[in-house]
């Protein structure tokens, strides 16, 4: 059961863009939702996170949205870079006094960022 | 550097083998999460500890095996391995349960 899903598996965006990449969770218990960035050989690096009671957060050039009524959220990374060509996971996690917290990542979006 | 170190980078061993892959946490995260990555897929959730008691626990096998110590360090045992536990297995860690945890460069396995 994938609670977290990441329906795009890559995407390719000009340099000076917009990158937008998506996500939709299924649980409806989750109240806490991040974005990590992924390098190949390397651990996934927080990026951004927001919380169940907003529906924006921003951090620089990188600003994630949630509907919590679509169970949608997405990250936009305005303007792109090329450095920021990398796989990103979105994950969402439930906090449960007596199950403790753990983060349920979607699968990734390969983001390509063209010169 | 996210500051949770991971012992070895990488390890390679044949079917049947156990190994034991470490984890230091951040100074003062008390929360340790186990995390594998088999080859294109995502981030499958292992097991999670805190203040050395297990909190959560996902799909992890019956062959595997973790704790963490009274010094916050945790270890991950793998036993009787086979050829499909080959992966990378990332540890995080996070101040208190529920917020956002940094992970470690993680440990290669490779079974052979």
């Amino acid at each position: 059961d994938q609670q977290v899903k990441q329906n795009s598996p890559s995407l390719s965006v000009q340099e000076g863009r917009i990158s937008i990449l998506n996500c939709d969770y299924t649980n409806s218990m989750f109240d806490y939702f991040l974005w990590y960035k992924k390098y190949p050989a390397e651990g996934p690096t927080f990026l951004i996170s927001i919380s169940s009671i907003k529906d924006k957060n921003e951090d620089g050039r990188f600003t994630v949205f949630l509907n919590k009524s679509a169970k949608h959220l997405s990250l936009h990374i305005v303007p792109s870079q090329p450095g920021d060509s990398a796989v990103y996971f979105c994950a969402a996690s439930a906090w449960g006094e007596t199950s403790g917290s753990r983060l349920t990542f979607g699968e990734g979006t390969q983001l390509t960022v063209n010169p | 550097d996210s500051g949770v170190t991971q012992t070895p980078k990488h390890l390679i061993t044949a079917t049947g083998q156990r190994v034991t892959l470490r984890c230091s946490p951040r100074s003062g995260d008390l929360s340790v999460y186990w995390y594998q990555q088999s080859l294109d897929q995502g981030l499958q959730f292992l097991i999670q500890y805190y203040n050395g008691e297990e909190r959560a626990k996902g799909n992890i096998l019956e062959r595997f095996s973790a704790q963490q110590f009274p010094d916050l360090h945790s270890e991950l045992n793998l036993s009787s391995l086979e050829l499909g536990d080959s992966a990378l297995y990332f540890c995080a860690s996070s101040v208190r349960t529920g917020t956002e945890a940094f992970f470690g460069q993680g440990t290669r396995l490779t079974v052979v």
